[in-house]
């Protein structure tokens, strides 16, 4: 099983600062054949189901804000919040989908300083 | 608009079971792949089993292997999740979710449902 670890635990920011999260497989989800990362982030706000925010590692989803990205290859990868709003208080979560079981993070909690 | 609707949650006791329900709208549903992902309280996200379009193959978490059937009626837009000899450690919120790409399994989930809460209590 692929594990996934994220860093940190938790983080406070103050508005309109940056908030990194990162990521990190236990082995490369990058599928040599098409030379995509099989990497997505998740936000979860408290009572509610995940939103997708990133998939393939960098690509945002449609409607998602731009101060939301995502980077990274292998089994190292980050996601950016550029500016941080009071809407973004939430669990974020990585997920590696190159192969079952589907494996999460363990989530990273990010709050308003 | 996509929309996936759990039900089935509810108290059991050990041992016994239960059959959940996701219906899903403003899709294609027989062409993408669905699954379950359960999260306890407090805890994080575990993903639980997986089902192709066709419903031709199925996939389980070590976890739930032997307890818990997936399946899917094209017919009724419907997934559903058969759960045997349920256990303390099962209770959870169980999410389902399209994948978000046809002709695949191995995807990313967009969108999940609202979750359904099962407990496991006697």
């Amino acid at each position: 099983d692929i594990v996934m670890t994220q860093s940190p635990d938790s983080l406070a920011v103050s508005l309109g600062e940056r908030a990194t999260i990162n990521c990190k497989s236990s082995q490369s989800v990058l599928y040599s054949s098409n030379n995509e990362n099989y990497l997505a982030w998740y936000q979860q706000i408290p009572g509610q189901p995940p939103k997708l925010l990133i998939y393939w590692a960098s690509t945002r989803e449609s409607g998602v804000p731009d101060r939301f990205s995502g980077s990274g290859s292998g089994t190292d990868f980050t996601l950016t919040i550029s500016s941080l709003q009071a809407e973004d208080v939430a669990v974020y979560y990585c997920q590696q989908y190159y192969s079952t079981p589907i494996t999460f993070g363990p989530g990273t909690k990010v709050d308003i300083k | 608009e996509v929309q996936l609707l759990e039900s089935g949650g509810g108290l059991v006791q050990p041992g016994g079971s239960l059959r959940l329900s996701c219906a899903a709208s403003g899709f294609t549903f027989s062409s993408y792949a669905m699954s379950w992902v359960r999260q306890a309280p407090g805890k994080g996200l575990e993903w639980v089993s997986g089902v192709s379009g066709s419903g031709g193959s199925t996939f389980y978490a070590d976890s739930v292997k032997g307890r818990f059937t997936i399946s899917r009626d094209n017919s009724k837009n419907t997934l559903y999740l058969h759960m045997d000899s349920l256990r303390a450690e099962d209770t959870a919120v169980y999410y389902c979710a399209k994948v978000g790409s046809t002709m695949t399994t191995l995807n990313w989930y967009d969108p999940w449902g609202q979750g359904t809460l099962v407990t496991v209590s006697s």
